[in-house]
């Protein structure tokens, strides 16, 4: 089993493009989650979806959309990127909800310049 | 809204000495999770406590959760160079729904 997979894993974005990362999950779960981590700020949520078909804002959804596609796949899209969205992402899975062991993916270094 | 505060920020310590981190919240939780990262790696899970006053162990590893279910810590011991990383809190609020993670301590262990 893979896990929780992401892509990319790097990304180099000019202010103002757009792009959409990618997560899936081979493990059945739930739940799946957006967080970015920004030095000495731990793990903030951006959105989160409880249950296929629906999703919800976390602390700093600003800039930000997504799209449960299926149990499987969550993806986060930047419309219009800016400096403050440099950052790594990680996404995350559980089995069902909150409170519930987060499996995470390997994460996407982005740096928007 | 709901806070989880997590110190210290770093340490560093020689290989051989313990290590505790600690993490507190301003509200009850229902339950607690301990994540670690490695350098350049993702959030791996630890364990997760429950019950007010829970101790549990892994190895070296000891995890408290209070008796008013608001502060946790994560003792070390003997500690060893694969333990480097940052040890992340992340709290479950009873009353609310989603889980805040601390800011994270990150170990340092000089050989």
């Amino acid at each position: 089993n893979a896990g929780v997979t992401q892509t990319p894993k790097f990304q180099v974005l000019k202010t103002g493009q757009s792009m959409t990362l990618q997560c899936a999950q081979d493990m059945n779960h739930n739940s799946m989650y957006w967080y970015r981590q920004d030095p000495g700020m731990g793990l903030r949520l951006i959105y989160y979806s409880a249950s296929e078909g629906t999703t919800d804002k976390g602390e700093v959804p600003n800039g930000y959309n997504v799209s449960r596609l299926n149990k499987r796949e969550f993806s986060l899209r930047l419309e219009s990127a800016a400096p403050s969205q440099t950052s790594v992402y990680f996404c995350a899975s559980s089995v069902s909800g909150f409170g519930t062991e987060a499996f995470f993916g390997q994460g996407t270094r982005l740096t928007v310049v | 809204g709901q806070q989880v505060m997590q110190i210290p920020q770093y340490q560093h310590v020689q290989e051989g000495e313990d290590f505790t981190t600690y993490c507190n919240s301003s509200t009850t939780l229902s339950n607690i999770q301990w994540y670690k990262q490695r350098p350049g790696g993702h959030p791996v899970f630890l364990i997760q406590l429950v019950k007010s006053g829970e101790v549990k162990k892994q190895k070296r590893l000891t995890f408290q959760f209070g008796e008013a279910k608001k502060n946790s810590s994560l003792h070390i011991t003997a500690t060893q160079t694969t333990d480097v990383g940052t040890y992340f809190c992340a709290g479950h609020n009873t009353g609310g729904f989603k889980t805040i993670f601390g800011a994270g301590t990150r170990l340092f262990v000089k050989a």
